[in-house]
């Protein structure tokens, strides 16, 4: 059965603190998707990934946020300083790459509280 | 103008009844389309894609696409109360690769 993987499911951090969240995949799938949600603001971009390579990071705080993908099978998003505002549910979504199916697989979601 | 529109809801139906989820999004370039259900606490799921104008059938749902009204819907037949959930709709960015653009999604509620 294959899904997208997420870790930590749960974080609890203080203000200030680097908080990393990482994701595996589908495998096969090459492009991958981070996004932020929250009540307030609903599902939110962050950055996506197609072949490793880093396509669009606009929706991503340049100055705390970064997202990396070091390997087909393992994507991380690090914020660092965390501040408050960073609570949110993580998810991490991958999809195949052919046009005209963007089809998106979610995994469960890192749920981050930042006190 | 969001760029993917839907009623916040909650959308109250009886059990048995049809539910009907509306979408709209504003670029006319967009290509594919999906809806997403996703129970309270959970991540989405998706649960059907349309490509071409007209309707697709998946046992209880059907999507609904008309491209030129730039609208998408999604009809649950014979709800039940485990369809409550909130609904997204999604529809491709013309310009990003395999990037989609997410609606505020609507709030189902089927009541017994």
């Amino acid at each position: 059965d294959a899904r997208v993987t997420q870790t930590p499911r749960h974080k609890v951090t203080e203000m200030g603190q680097e908080v990393t969240m990482r994701c595996q995949p589908i495998l096969g799938h090459n492009t991958v998707f981070w996004y932020r949600q929250t009540m307030m603001q609903g599902l939110e971009l962050l950055a996506y990934f197609r072949n490793r390579a880093p396509l669009d990071d606009s929706g991503m705080p340049k100055d705390r946020f970064s997202a990396e993908m070091p390997d087909a099978t393992l994507a991380t998003l690090k914020i660092q300083p965390s501040e408050p505002r960073d609570s949110a549910v993580y998810f991490c979504a991958s999809g195949p790459s052919p046009t005209g199916q963007e089809t998106q697989y979610f995994g469960p979601g890192t749920r981050l509280l930042v006190l | 103008q969001k760029e993917v529109e839907q009623n916040s809801g909650p959308l109250s139906v009886p059990e048995g009844a049809i539910a009907s989820l509306n979408c709209t999004y504003s670029d006319r370039g967009s290509q594919s389309f999906f809806w997403y259900r996703q129970y309270s606490g959970k991540s989405p799921e998706l649960i059907m894609s349309i490509y071409s104008n007209g309707d697709k059938e998946d046992g209880r749902f059907t999507a609904q696409l008309n491209k030129a009204s730039q609208y998408v819907s999604l009809l649950i037949r014979d709800s039940q109360p485990s369809d409550s959930a909130t609904y997204l709709c999604a529809v491709s960015s013309p310009g990003g690769y395999n990037k989609l653009i997410f609606g505020a999604g609507t709030r189902l509620a089927v009541h017994p």
